[in-house]
């Protein structure tokens, strides 16, 4: 059981550039949420899904694209990589939307942007 | 603004004795509040949660305590073993979604 999975662990790009960063999970779960990390601060949402189809924007979605085609994988977009989104980014996910249940992480993407 | 503080941003403790993490929150309508540790290079793993209606939780080595009245929680860790040197993040749950603190760097001195 692998849990929450993300690739790469790690990706230098250059300003204007696109990636996308995978995230997928194993364990059926239907809520999926994308985060980031800078130094010094908590996790900020970026996007989230409650089930394939279906997604959101969270507190600082710009420059970021998301889609939710299957249970398991919920990939995120970076279209016009600029320097503030140097950051790391978790993926996390949890089975139902009940409140007080814990998110299962991945264990992160470093993204720099030069 | 921020709606959930942790204002220390690193704590160190001698080994076997007692570690208190702190938090604070701004909003009302938090239902449930979660402590999660991380260690370099990887992601959140969930600690402890505590519900709204309750003011304490207990599992193991590690204990929260919510103080409503003074929008408040705590994380107690006795004894506290060099393996518990982490950043620890509190959390706050309003509906299906999570606001972090910027967490606490804990070192325990063996």
């Amino acid at each position: 059981n692998a849990g929450v999975t993300q690739t790469p662990k790690f990706r230098i790009l250059k300003i204007g550039q696109s990636m996308t960063l995978q995230c997928a999970q194993d364990m059926n779960h239907n809520y999926m949420y994308w985060y980031r990390q800078d130094p010094g601060m908590g996790l900020k949402l970026i996007y989230y899904s409650v089930g394939a189809g279906i997604t959101d924007k969270g507190e600082v979605p710009n420059g970021y694209n998301v889609s939710r085609s299957t249970t398991e994988d919920f990939p995120l977009r970076l279209e016009l990589a600029a320097p503030s989104q140097t950051s790391v980014y978790f993926c996390a996910s949890k089975m139902t939307g009940l409140d007080g249940q814990p998110q299962h992480f991945g264990d992160g993407t470093r993204l720099s942007i030069l | 603004d921020q709606q959930v503080k942790q204002n220390s941003p690193s704590l160190s403790v001698q080994e076997g004795r007692i570690s208190i993490l702190n938090c604070d929150y701004t909003n009302s309508m938090f239902d449930y509040f979660l402590w999660y540790k991380k260690y370099p290079a990887e992601g959140p793993t969930f600690l402890i949660s505590i519900s709204s209606i309750k003011d304490k939780n207990e599992d193991g080595r590690f204990t929260v305590f919510l103080n409503k009245s003074a929008k408040h929680l705590s994380l107690h860790i006795v004894p506290s073993q060099p393996g518990d040197s982490a950043v620890y993040f509190c959390a706050a749950s309003a509906t299906y979604k999570y606001i972090f603190g910027t967490g606490t760097r804990l070192k325990v001195l063996a």
